[in-house]
């Protein structure tokens, strides 16, 4: 199995208050990313990483933010939570384009 | 922009026969990577088949295959033979262009139930 873990797995917090959720992987693979997911919509992409300090937006950035000092470190933070945040946060590694992304175990987020 | 379309939200098979999970796709770009993924009750992302665009024969792992019919942008997954713990959410994902640093799309997903 790809060694990529997820901080925290579950989190309670409340609304107005920052929050990081961290990905680190021992791969050293190039590319990370930040999904979320909720009923009916799939995964979709907040933040990737493409190398360090190198990062992009996804479909669904607002309120997101994301860094990355360290190959094998990628951060994400909500800067004042929401209840629309509300959700369960993947992150995914890969190697290349052309490989398969390997998924984290996943973050339950709940803003209270 | 690419675009994954999934348009069956649920399915449903009988234990032991073939399905069909569909998967359509828009993109301008020729290089491009299309992906199943298969997550179970318990969550995890079970990654299942990659097909590339350029490759000429249809990809396939086990039970898994790939119909690729590229002229229609569709990338549907069969899965032969279902079996009980086949039962679970089922993700199209693609990459593309392969030549620059582009993020994995997913579709919405179909949630697959096999019946005994």
């Amino acid at each position: 199995d790809a060694g990529i873990t997820q901080s925290p797995r579950h989190k309670v917090t409340e609304t107005g208050t920052p929050v990081t959720l961290r990905c680190h992987q021992t791969e050293n693979h190039r590319y990370m990313y930040w999904y979320r997911q909720d009923p009916g919509h799939g995964l979709r992409l907040i933040h990737y990483s493409y190398g360090v300090k190198d990062t992009d937006k996804g479909e669904v950035s607002d309120g997101y933010s994301v860094s990355r000092s360290k190959t094998e470190d990628f951060l994400l933070t909500l800067e004042s939570a929401t209840s629309s945040q509300t959700s369960v946060y993947f992150c995914a590694i890969s190697e290349s384009l052309a490989v398969e992304a390997f998924f984290g175990q996943g973050t339950r987020l709940t803003v209270v | 922009a690419q675009k994954i379309t999934q348009t069956q939200p649920g399915m449903f098979v009988q234990e032991k026969e073939a399905v069909t999970l569909d998967c359509t796709y828009d993109t301008s770009d020729p290089s491009y990577g299309l992906f199943w993924y298969k997550q179970p009750s318990s969550g995890e992302m079970i990654f299942l088949i990659y097909q590339g665009s350029y490759d000429q024969q249809n990809a396939t792992e086990g039970r898994y295959s790939l119909n690729f019919q590229k002229a229609r942008k569709s990338a549907n997954l069969v899965i032969s033979a279902s079996q009980l713990g086949d039962s679970a959410m089922y993700f199209c994902a693609m990459r593309g262009p392969l030549s620059g640093n582009t993020p994995l799309v997913f579709g919405k997903g179909t949630r697959l139930s096999v019946i005994a």
